[in-house]
């Protein structure tokens, strides 16, 4: 079974600091994906990596950046945080093979409070 | 754009209720469509998955059709129990991409 291990399950800072979120899956997957969930609102792609160093914007990149220097590992970063993303975030994995009939993988999300 | 509507919930049945969640998509080309389950406090999991049209993807008592005809892949089950309350999100893939788009997801409570 594909294992996605994120780093905390709840974590708390103030208004202000730099976070980091960390991801890390165990199947040599080449996709990564993190994502805020939101009632009413779903879930909302913030960023994603296809390879190691390489990202995209997803549909809410804003206030964040990534960081993938390994393959295995991808990490979400508030550069300067703000109460409006006080949020839960969730990391996925996914292999490119097989196209799009391929699904993500999914942790089991952190949940972020900005004081 | 790409987009995944779902029927708007909260939904609450009893136990032993057939249950129907609906959810259309709009995509360029055939998109390969998924159902997800997201218990209190966890992450999503994979319910089912269906790639083509006319496909049905089944799991865990759960089936969804792919109807390209009228873009929907509604989720059902015939006898719902309480351990089935959760949140179910409809996905569908996006052609020439590797992302998904997702519903806004629906929250099912089983009353027993």
């Amino acid at each position: 079974d594909v294992k996605v291990t994120q780093s905390s399950r709840y974590l708390v800072k103030r208004t202000g600091e730099k976070v980091f979120l960390e991801c890390v899956q165990d199947m040599d997957h080449e996709n990564m994906f993190w994502y805020r969930q939101d009632p009413g609102l779903g879930l909302r792609l913030i960023y994603f990596s296809y390879d190691v160093k390489m990202k995209e914007k997803g549909d809410i990149p804003e206030g964040y950046s990534v960081s993938r220097e390994k393959k295995e590992r991808f990490s979400l970063i508030l550069e300067s945080a703000s109460t409006n993303q006080t949020s839960m975030y969730l990391c996925a994995s996914r292999s490119r093979q097989g196209g799009s009939n391929q699904p993500q993988h999914f942790g089991d999300g952190t949940r972020l409070s900005i004081l | 754009g790409d987009s995944v509507t779902q029927m708007e919930g909260p939904v609450t049945l009893s136990e032993e209720a057939f249950l129907t969640i609906n959810c259309t998509y709009t995509a360029t080309g055939y998109p390969s469509l998924f159902w997800y389950v997201q218990y209190p406090g966890e992450g999503l999991q994979l319910l089912l998955k269906a790639t083509k049209a006319d496909d049905k993807g089944s799991n865990k008592g759960f089936e969804a059709t792919y109807r390209k005809e009228t873009t929907s892949f509604h989720l059902e089950k015939g006898s719902v129990q309480v351990s089935d309350s959760a949140v179910y999100f409809c996905a569908s893939s996006i052609q020439g991409a590797q992302k998904l788009v997702f519903g806004q997801g629906t929250r099912l409570t089983i009353n027993p």
